[in-house]
């Protein structure tokens, strides 16, 4: 079945340091791929998505490109701040058929000023 | 516009006893989706419902239920809780079934079973 790995974490960055967190998937086809963000306490928010190869999605100084060879589905950003520190799920939604998200495990960013 | 609404935020529930739990999707979204998020299993997708019928569905055991109504809204069930079924539980919306769609989500409603 589809599935999602992403880098355990927790990962401490800090301020203005430059964040990769890894992202790979299994699925059939071409899924759509997404990032969304979630802050304590709070539901999950739509960071970016990419809904084919070689889209990058990008939003808030977030970036990600859809990477169809190696399956991956990497997020980045230049420059963290420390309202960033949440947790981070990569995600993906199998082409065809209808809505059944599959989540990664979730990695949590911390930044410290 | 408004988000989608989960209803109740927290509830505490003792073992045996069943709950149900409500979900309004962002007006004009037709497509409902549930999920429960664990410290342990993480995010795991429930069940999503289209025109009030159920189009998809997870790996959990019939104790688990949901309906959708003619205005999109949905509710889920959960019957004979369980100390394990103690969770953050997730609904999401979209405008349609398609896989790629955004589905948004709401805070969500935090169960506990003691």
């Amino acid at each position: 079945g589809d599935s999602v790995t992403q880098m355990e974490g927790p990962v401490t960055l800090s301020e203005e340091a430059f964040l990769t967190i890894n992202c790979t998937y299994t699925a059939t086809g071409y899924p759509s791929l997404f990032w969304y963000v979630q802050y304590p306490g709070e539901g999950l928010q739509l960071l970016l998505k990419a809904t084919k190869a070689d889209d990058k999605g990008s939003n808030k100084g977030f970036e990600a490109t859809y990477r169809k060879e190696t399956t991956s589905f990497h997020l980045e950003k230049g420059s963290v701040q420390v309202s960033d520190s949440a947790v981070y799920f990569c995600a993906l939604s199998p082409s065809g058929g209808y809505q059944k998200v599959t989540f990664g495990t979730g990695t949590k960013l911390q930044v410290i000023p | 516009k408004a988000g989608v609404t989960q209803t109740p935020r927290y509830l505490i529930k003792t073992r045996g006893q069943q709950v149900t739990l409500s979900c309004s999707p962002i007006s004009g979204h037709r497509s409902v989706s549930w999920y429960q998020q664990t410290p342990g299993q993480g995010l795991q997708f429930l069940f999503e419902y289209f025109s009030e019928t159920q189009r998809n569905k997870g790996n959990f055991p019939g104790r688990f239920s949901g309906r959708q109504f003619s205005n999109s809204r949905s509710e889920m069930n959960v019957s004979t809780l369980e100390l394990g079924d103690s969770a953050l539980y997730l609904c999401a919306s979209s405008s349609d079934s398609r896989a790629s769609n955004t589905i948004y989500f709401g805070e969500g409603s935090w169960l506990t079973v003691v």
